[in-house]
């Protein structure tokens, strides 16, 4: 296990809701990345947070947002959700400038949008 | 930008065979190449990563990977396959500069008893 946690496991929503997702980097991780991998595909990368601040982002619209906070810990915040958006959103953290360069992935929450 | 190509969907292999998983990349400047491994219902496991010198590099549990420059591909290897070894193998690449990784869609890997 990587020690990047994620809640919550699973998650159920209706179109036009809202939803915030939650992870939890590994110990002294600065940096969290989200990606969304659709069902049968690659994960997409969504955007990257370094020390509260977003670090760089993919191509994905406005309603998908988020914070890190203090402890590095970070949300996901999607809004007016879309049947599209079902898929198993997975957090990664990492250490960059400190020689490791991979990221290292959590569980995922599967979010299911009816 | 930067793109990986993994060209099977599905790959089949006996017990005891060695295994290839293919993986070709496009980037600009140096790559930094990685592979994952995702079994059914989890995250993704880091396996291994080339980032510079040897062009072989040993991961986790027996795999290997061999990055070759001039086919811009870094292709994944097993001497021998175990059963467990079965599941979804992702390739994935990001340029010094860049934030993110870029995945291939994946080759799901099945090791036949």
């Amino acid at each position: 296990e990587t020690g990047v946690t994620q809640s919550p496991t699973h998650l159920i929503k209706t179109r036009g809701q809202q939803v915030t997702l939650r992870c939890s980097s590994q110990s002294g991780h600065n940096t969290v990345s989200w990606y969304q991998q659709a069902l049968g595909q690659g994960p997409q990368f969504i955007f990257q947070y370094y020390r509260e601040e977003e670090n760089g982002r993919g191509n994905f619209p406005p309603r998908f947002s988020g914070l890190q906070f203090p402890n590095y810990s970070s949300e996901l915040n999607v809004n007016a959700l879309e049947l599209d958006d079902s898929a198993l959103y997975l957090c990664a953290s990492s250490l960059p400038g400190r020689g490791t360069y991979e990221q290292y992935f959590g569980p995922g929450t599967r979010l299911t949008v009816t | 930008a930067q793109s990986v190509a993994q060209p099977e969907d599905q790959v089949n292999v006996a017990e005891g065979n060695p295994l290839t998983v293919k993986c070709t990349y496009s980037v600009s400047g140096n790559p930094y190449l990685f592979w994952y491994v995702q079994y059914p219902n989890r995250g993704l496991q880091f396996l291994l990563k080339y980032i510079t010198g040897d062009n072989l590099v040993k991961g986790s549990y027996g795999f290997e990977a061999e990055f070759n420059k001039s086919q811009t591909s870094f292709h994944l290897k097993k001497p021998s396959a175990l059963v467990s070894d079965s599941a979804l193998y992702f390739c994935a690449v990001r340029s010094g500069s860049a934030r993110q990784l870029t995945f291939g869609s994946g080759t799901q890997l099945t090791v036949l008893p």
